[in-house]
């Protein structure tokens, strides 16, 4: 069966620190892959979608970056973190070709 | 472009009460629509789906009809209970495309 794996759960960084937050699914082949934040008291906003190695699309400008090293990989990453990076994100991945979603467990980030 | 309006919460309800929050839908040709429910601290779960026009998705005493000609997919529950307290996000994609979420709606229900 598929799994899929986020981590960590919960971080705190400070203002101005590198994050790195890994993505890994097991039990599928070139699963199209996604990242949504959810800010406090906000909806999910889709940040990035990546439909194979080296695919990144991203939505919306930001101070964030996403790359998929492998097919089963998803990374998001950001050089400097500010303090609107907060919130709650998500990983998530669907069969290419087909429309429901599969989402981890997600990691809370606080910047301060 | 494609969109999902759900209705603004947060709704608080009584236990036993019926529910209903409203999902309309901004779509080029024929999305699958879904209703995901994210519990406290949680990542978002698959509540119920529908993949056609007039489909009613259904799953643990939760309900949605897919309304083509209201392009509206409004989830319904007959009695909620306290453990039905989450947020609820109504969704679309179409096979080859993105998912889209709604804004979600928090659900509050007391004893």
């Amino acid at each position: 069966s598929q799994t899929i794996h986020q981590w960590p759960a919960t971080l705190v960084q400070p203002v101005g620190s590198p994050l790195s937050l890994e993505c890994t699914v097991e039990g599928t082949s070139n699963p199209n892959l996604y990242w949504y934040r959810q800010a406090a008291g906000r909806g999910l906003q889709l940040l990035f979608y990546s439909v194979g190695i080296g695919q990144i699309s991203s939505e919306v400008p930001q101070n964030l970056s996403a790359s998929r090293p492998q097919d089963r990989q998803f990374i998001l990453s950001s050089k400097k973190l500010l303090l609107s990076d907060s919130g709650f994100y998500l990983c998530a991945w669907s069969v290419s070709g087909t429309a429901e979603a599969f989402f981890g467990q997600g990691t809370r980030l606080t910047v301060v | 472009g494609n969109s999902v309006t759900q209705m603004e919460g947060p709704v608080t309800l009584s236990e036993e009460a019926f529910l209903t929050i409203n999902c309309t839908y901004t779509a080029t040709g024929y999305p699958s629509l879904f209703w995901y429910v994210q519990y406290p601290g949680e990542g978002l779960q698959l509540l119920l789906k529908a993949t056609k026009a007039d489909d009613k998705g259904s799953n643990k005493g939760f309900e949605a009809t897919y309304r083509k000609e209201t392009t509206s997919f409004h989830l319904e529950k007959g009695s909620v209970q306290v453990s039905d307290s989450a947020v609820y996000f109504c969704a679309l994609k179409r096979n080859t495309g993105k998912l889209i979420f709604g804004q979600g709606t928090t659900l509050q229900v007391k004893p």
